[in-house]
């Protein structure tokens, strides 16, 4: 059975960057889409962007276009998320999932990691 | 981008009511639409995709139906394990983008 195993929670300081990682188990992994979703606290659920890892062209939302960067390698079966320039609203727990198609776009997900929580504070 | 409006916000019902949250985008996303369903602490589950199939392994209680602009999730009959937050997505295209969530709270 497919699991996505995250990396562990981080604490980082404003300007800095952190990168979380997302190891697909048990499966297959390029053929399907990976995405990256995070959750501030209270709050709801927001897509930052996506990667099919046999395209290899990551997307982005607009609202992290040039600080966040998604990439993936086939030969560990790892999605990677690096966000930099921390911000304190930046603080929130990402999450990958999975989509299934591995088609370009149309993109639900039927697989979550558990969620890594950033901390980003002085 | 497109805008997903959840109503609403909180429910409060009990256990074995029949009760239904709607999401409206503020464009047509054809049926591109899914249901999760998220506990505290927990990573959201896949309830319902295609805004009416229901995913493998999901009680029928839970259905889903609409396209275009408007879409309801219901439960047929509440168990105690579904008091959770519920939250739609849409997935017509990017950048794509979730309400803001219905949190479902026992009476």
């Amino acid at each position: 059975q497919v699991q996505l195993v995250q990396s562990g929670a981080e604490v980082k300081k404003p300007g800095s960057s952190v990168k979380v990682s997302c190891k697909a188990s048990g499966g297959t992994f390029s053929s399907y889409a990976i995405s990256w979703v995070r959750q501030a606290p209270g709050q709801g659920l927001e897509w930052m962007g996506g990667i099919v890892p046999i395209f290899g062209t990551p997307n982005y939302a607009q609202k992290f276009q040039g600080r966040v960067t998604i990439t993936a390698d086939e030969s560990t079966s790892t999605a990677y998320m690096e966000l930099s320039s921390l911000r304190s609203e930046d603080t929130a727990v990402y999450y990958c999932a999975r989509d299934v198609s591995g088609s370009w776009g149309y993109w639900y997900f039927d697989l979550w990691g558990r969620g890594t929580l950033v901390t980003v504070s002085s | 981008d497109i805008q997903m409006t959840q109503s609403p916000s909180t429910l409060s019902a009990s256990v074995g009511d029949r009760v239904t949250i709607t999401c409206r985008a503020s464009q047509s996303i054809s049926s591109w639409l899914a249901w999760y369903l998220q506990k505290p602490g927990k990573a959201p589950k896949l309830l319902i995709y295609k805004a009416s199939s229901l995913e493998s392994g999901v009680p029928s209680r839970f259905s889903g139906s609409g396209s275009g602009t408007e879409f309801t999730l219901t439960i047929s009959s509440l168990q105690p394990d579904d008091f959770a937050t519920y939250y739609c997505q849409q997935y017509n295209s990017f950048p794509y983008t979730f309400g803001q969530g219905t949190k479902l709270e026992i009476k």
